[in-house]
């Protein structure tokens, strides 16, 4: 199995741009969560979808940010208009049957978001 | 606000010897334990687990305790690697919920 795979891996922005990142999860999963690391808060989840149905979005920062999945094998997270606060790394991860309760996450490599 | 807390950024440890990194968490009702661990440019991965319904877990050179009256749990690494060098994140959930609540990780190096 690929795992989960996200892309860009790097982003760099100016500030009042729009930023698009993409999630791929693994094959079978029906839970997707997006978390973003930050050194102060370290990962903060932001949304998470169970079957392709958003679930939870309670921890979107504010109306600029926005996450979609259209099918189960891909989601996206839309910020729009980017600030330099958004700079953080982004991760998506899946897992099978329970979500986070006993059943680990699995995550991608992260997209780095740079907005200057 | 902060429902799971890594007071320690960072800890440095000789390479044999044991590495400790600890974990604090405020919602009682948190009643399922996790530890995942970071690589730089790459995501967390699963390292171990523990329920509530237990006080200690044990995966190799890996031991998660956990004390529940002071809701607080720990990863003992023995004995520790160089590649044990990493960012290690606890996290918890409970019944019910689907998502986890994370720390904001430990960064543990192993001097050779």
């Amino acid at each position: 199995d690929a795992g989960v795979i996200q892309s860009p891996r790097h982003e760099v922005t100016e500030m009042g741009q729009e930023v698009t990142l993409r999630c791929k999860p693994i094959s079978g999963h029906d839970y997707l969560f997006w978390y973003r690391q930050t050194m102060m808060r370290g990962l903060e989840l932001l949304i998470y979808f169970n079957n392709n149905v958003p679930i939870d979005d309670s921890g979107m920062p504010e109306d600029r940010f926005s996450a979609k999945m259209p099918n189960a094998s891909f989601s996206t997270l839309k910020i729009q208009p980017s600030e330099p606060r958004d700079s953080a790394v982004y991760f998506c991860a899946s897992s099978f049957n329970a979500g986070a309760y006993n059943s680990p996450l699995h995550f991608g490599n992260g997209t780095r978001l740079t907005v200057t | 606000d902060q429902q799971v807390k890594q007071n320690s950024p960072s800890l440095s440890v000789q390479e044999g010897r044991i590495s400790i990194l600890n974990c604090d968490y405020t919602n009682s009702m948190f009643d399922y334990f996790l530890w995942y661990k970071k690589y730089p440019a790459e995501g967390p991965t699963f390292l171990i687990s523990i329920s509530s319904i237990k006080d200690k877990n044990e995966d190799g050179r890996f031991t998660v305790f956990l004390n529940k009256s002071a809701k607080h749990l720990s990863l003992h690494i023995v004995p520790s690697q160089p590649g044990d060098s990493a960012v290690y994140f606890c996290a918890a959930s409970s019944a019910g919920a689907n998502n986890l609540f994370f720390g904001t990780g430990t960064r543990l190096t192993v001097i050779p």
